[in-house]
């Protein structure tokens, strides 16, 4: 069965320091993998979505950047973190059929 | 564009009462449906989906939720609540071409009281 993993789980950075979150999925290969930002009454917001390795397409502006070196990997990150960073950083995978499964989430909090 | 509202951001039940969480979209054509949980602190779960066919789709948990074209709604529904059941929960559209694309609802909190 497929798996996906999330680490880690939770993180405190200061603002200007950099970022790196790490998804790997399991059970599976070349799935559609997305990155999304879940903050308080806001619900899920995409940020980054791929096809396959290196390819990656980004839905919102912003200080963020992601890349996916190997089929099963996905990384989210920053050179210089901002305070509307923090949040609720949630990994996905899609493969044939429509729905998405998630990961277990990494919480950011900026200071 | 695609969207979704959940019009309930906050909803309280006694344990072992009914329920139903609302979701209404907007899509040119029939979308693909969904309803996802989140307890505290966790990653999301599917509950259940709908692509085509019987508008009646049955979950996970005993949750069942119905697709009403006319009211451009999916609402999920349960009969009995239990205290497990409490957490937040995300309705979601996507395209039915199999775009990358789903949109999610703000979700609906659900509260569960003795």
């Amino acid at each position: 069965s497929q798996t996906i993993h999330q680490w880690p789980a939770t993180l405190v950075q200061p603002v200007g320091s950099p970022l790196s979150l790490e998804c790997t999925v399991e059970g599976t290969s070349n799935p559609n993998l997305y990155w999304y930002r879940q903050a308080a009454g806001r619900g899920l917001q995409l940020l980054f979505y791929s096809v396959g390795i290196g390819q990656i397409s980004s839905e919102v502006p912003q200080n963020l950047s992601a890349s996916r070196p190997q089929d099963r990997q996905f990384i989210l990150s920053s050179k210089k973190l901002l305070l509307s960073d923090s949040g609720f950083y949630l990994c996905a995978w899609r493969q044939g059929s429509y729905e998405q499964y998630f990961g277990p989430g990494t919480r950011l909090t900026v200071t | 564009a695609q969207s979704v509202t959940q019009p309930d951001i906050h909803i309280t039940v006694s344990e072992g009462a009914s329920l139903e969480l609302r979701c209404n979209y907007s899509y040119g054509a029939t979308p693909y449906l969904f309803w996802y949980v989140q307890s505290p602190g966790q990653g999301l779960q599917l509950l259940l989906k709908y692509f085509s066919g019987d508008t009646l789709v049955q979950g996970i948990k005993g949750f069942e939720a119905e697709f009403k074209r006319s009211q451009s709604s999916f609402n999920l529904r349960k009969p009995s609540v239990h205290w497990s059941d409490a957490a937040e929960y995300f309705c979601a559209v996507g395209p039915p071409w199999g775009y990358q694309k789903v949109t999610f609802g703000t979700g609906t909190k659900l509260q569960v009281i003795p």
